[in-house]
């Protein structure tokens, strides 16, 4: 079955840039969506089709596509910015799939 | 206020079976396709079955494929998931959520648990 693959987690003081990747073979063809998932919450939409930003998302989220690897940048990191981040995307076949997900920590 | 509210979840035995339903409000429901997505706690999330919009056309990940069925009710506003034959490893927070403008997942229910445990 297809896979999205994500570093399991990033580290980052207040400020600084965090990024996170996530990598599959069909990336370059389909769409990347990104998710944000706080604890005892449901995920919010941060990124959609690579790189648009829905209303009320800060501008340090961004989204971006190279090949078969997209990146959620998080630019001058907060401390509400820990969470957990996934992307999302879908196969040949039309079903869709969730990356393995990415635990970022704000030191 | 646009809110999707999901119900039905609970503790089951394995091999039996369960419906959830997703209560829609504040946009036109029969506009939008809708989506199943699972988490067991702790873990990620796991894509599990979508709907078109009139209800016509689904899918469903292969692991639940000819065990779940989804549905919708337009009129009543409800999307369901039908679960027969469940399984321990079917134990998560089930949310329902709808692909909005460009198929994102814009809008998210607050997930039901369900329990497959004898």
């Amino acid at each position: 079955s297809y896979e999205l693959t994500q570093t399991p987690s990033v580290s980052v003081s207040p400020g600084q840039t965090a990024r996170i990747t996530c990598s599959g073979d069909l990336l370059a063809k389909q769409y990347v969506y990104w998710f944000q998932q706080k604890p005892g919450q449901a995920p919010t939409l941060i990124i959609y089709t690579d790189s648009e930003r829905p209303s009320g998302i800060p501008e340090r989220f961004s989204g971006s596509s190279s090949g078969t690897t997209v990146t959620l940048t998080i630019s001058g990191v907060q401390a509400e910015d820990e969470a957990d981040y996934y992307c999302q995307s879908a196969d040949n076949s039309g079903t869709y799939v969730f990356g393995t997900g990415t635990k970022v920590t704000v030191l | 206020e646009v809110q999707l509210v999901e119900s039905g979840g609970d503790l089951v035995q394995p091999g039996g079976s369960l419906r959830l339903s997703c209560a829609a409000s504040g946009f036109t429901f029969r506009s939008y396709w809708m989506h199943w997505v699972r988490q067991v706690p702790g873990k990620g999330l796991v894509w599990v079955s979508r709907i078109n919009s009139d209800g016509s056309d689904t899918d469903f990940a292969d692991s639940v494929k000819g065990r779940f069925t989804i549905s919708r009710d337009n009129a009543k506003n409800t999307l369901y998931l039908q679960m027969n034959s469940l399984r321990v490893e079917d134990t998560a927070v089930y949310y329902c959520t709808r692909a909005g403008r460009h198929d994102g997942f814009d809008v998210w229910g607050q997930g039901t648990m369900v329990t497959v445990s004898s």
